[in-house]
């Protein structure tokens, strides 16, 4: 059983739609919930990132973490073609060396918004 | 600020061959470390370094080695390639912590014939 389990889509919906992707957990360890965009040919960058159960906004953009369920959430409204991108929820939990933390990722969720 | 280099872009390797995959980080980053992408697989975890001179295995590590002889760069080594090796190699690095921002290259594509 993998870590972490993300469904790989491809999800598409239509401009101005809200957007859920989500992401479930097998590793209570886990400290820290981020998510990362990635576009074509391009490597991964950090969209949000949250400590503690509950949600956090970020523009159209809310990360929803539910720690008792092992279940974190994303969030876009109003989504825009420019929102076309894979995502990527991450989770890092302690390493072996100095406290290094480190980062497991889901599969990634390949979504397309249509004009 | 160029953030985090890799090259090559695009590489073509015959089964056998060895090469080093270059990434160089002017952030001044402690932590450094090599993924591969899958299909299917998200990014996993090759090798990491957590300064000058340390370096440990991540979770898929056989057919890889790594050194970091500067905090500014960690190249990844193929030292026999496979086709199994094929994929694309994603560099990182961040301050103290992976409960901080990591930092992607634009990736490597590999492909192993």
């Amino acid at each position: 059983q993998k870590e972490v389990e993300q469904d790989p889509g491809p999800l598409s919906v239509p401009e101005g739609a809200i957007v859920s992707l989500n992401c479930t957990y097998s590793n209570s360890a886990f400290q820290y919930f981020m998510w990362y965009r990635q576009y074509s040919r391009k490597g991964p960058e950090l969209l949000m990132y949250t400590y503690s159960s509950g949600n956090k906004e970020d523009g159209r953009f809310t990360a929803q973490v539910d720690k008792s369920s092992k279940y974190i959430s994303l969030f876009i409204r109003d989504s825009q073609p420019s929102d076309s991108a894979t995502y990527l929820c991450a989770m890092s939990r302690e390493y072996l060396i100095q406290g290094a933390q480190k980062l497991v990722f889901g599969q990634g969720t390949r979504l397309t918004i249509n004009p | 600020n160029a953030g985090v280099t890799q090259t090559p872009k695009f590489q073509v390797l015959k089964t056998g061959q060895s090469m080093t995959l270059q990434c160089a980080q002017d952030m001044n980053h402690e932590y450094m470390s090599w993924y591969r992408q899958d299909p299917g697989m998200g990014l996993r975890l090759i090798h990491y370094s957590v300064g000058a001179g340390i370096t440990d295995q991540g979770e898929v590590p056989n057919g890889y080695n790594v050194s970091r002889s500067t905090t500014e760069d960690f190249p990844l080594r193929l030292l026999s390639a496979a086709p199994s090796q094929t994929s694309v190699y994603f560099c990182a690095s961040s301050y103290w912590g992976w409960s901080t921002e990591a930092f992607f290259g634009q990736g490597t594509r590999l492909t192993v014939v």
